[in-house]
C-alpha cells in the first residue's frame, strides 16, 4: 500500500537558512505527490504538488521534485524567513486508489531571528 | 482558494456524551468530503470519506456506530462522536474535494476534542 516517511521535527532553523525536509514515500503505483503546511490556528493548505516522475512543485519559494530513483520528494527553500513557521506535511495519493491522501506525520519547523 | 469551515475550534465534554462536529465548504459544492484524526506527533489517519447523499465509507479499524458521519448536503458534513470516551480525545480535521476527479482536497482548522 501506500506509506510517507518524513524527518522528525521539530527543525530549528534561523532566518535565511536553507531549509530541507525530506520526505519518501513507498506504493505500488506512481502517486501524486504533495506538500501541506499548516500554520498555527489553520487549516492545511496545499503548498506544492508534482504528478510524475522529475516534475517540480514551486511555490512561495518552496520546491520540491519528484525523484522516482529515490522515492523521494523532498522540500527545499532556500531562505526561510519567520513567516514559515508552520507544520509541513507531505502526502501522496494513488490515482484509482479512491483518490485518499496518505500523509507523513508532518515537521515542525521553527524559524528564529 | 476555497474554504473550508470547520466547527468548533475545540470542545470539552463529559465521558458519555456526545459531541457533533461540522465542516463546511463556504464557497464550492463538496461532492466528497474526509473525515481525519490525529494523534499528538502521528500523521492525519483517514476516518471515512462521505460522498453527499450517500453512506459514508469507514477505513479499517474506525467504528462507524462510535463515529456517525451525515454529508446531506454539497455544503456540509458532520461527524458526530457519540459516548465519548478520553481515549476519543483527540484532533479531528475534514477535509472537501469539488468534483470526483479533482483530487486537490481544502482542509478545516481542525477541531480538537478533550473528553474528561
Amino acid at each position: 500500500g501506500n506509506s510517507v516517511t518524513q524527518m522528525e521535527g521539530p527543525v530549528t532553523l534561523s532566518e535565511e537558512a536553507f531549509l530541507t525536509i525530506n520526505c519518501t514515500y513507498t506504493a505500488t503505483g506512481y502517486p501524486s505527490l504533495f506538500w501541506y503546511v499548516q500554520y498555527p490556528g489553520e487549516g492545511l493548505q496545499l503548498l506544492l504538488k508534482a504528478t510524475k516522475a522529475d516534475d517540480k512543485g514551486s511555490n512561495k519559494g518552496f520546491e520540491a521534485t519528484y525523484r522516482k530513483e529515490t522515492t523521494s520528494f523532498h522540500l527545499e527553500k532556500g531562505s526561510v524567513q519567520v513567516s514559515d513557521s508552520a507544520v509541513y506535511f507531505c502526502a501522496s495519493i494513488l490515482t484509482g486508489g479512491g483518490n485518499k491522501l496518505t500523509f507523513g506525520t508532518g515537521t515542525q519547523l521553527k524559524v528564529e531571528l | 482558494g476555497a474554504v473550508v469551515s470547520q466547527h468548533p475550534s475545540w470542545v470539552i465534554c463529559k465521558s458519555g456524551t456526545s459531541v457533533k462536529i461540522e465542516c463546511r465548504s463556504l464557497d464550492f459544492q463538496a461532492t466528497t468530503m474526509f473525515w481525519y484524526r490525529q494523534f499528538p506527533k502521528q500523521s492525519l489517519m483517514l476516518m471515512a470519506t462521505s460522498n453527499e447523499g450517500s453512506k459514508a465509507t469507514y477505513e479499517q479499524g474506525v467504528e462507524k456506530d462510535k463515529f456517525l458521519i451525515n454529508h446531506a448536503s454539497l455544503t456540509l458534513s458532520t461527524l458526530t462522536v457519540t459516548s465519548a470516551h478520553p481515549e476519543d480525545s483527540s484532533f479531528y480535521i475534514c477535509s472537501a474535494r469539488q468534483g470526483l476527479m479533482n483530487t486537490e482536497a481544502f482542509f478545516g482548522q481542525g477541531t480538537r476534542l478533550t473528553v474528561v
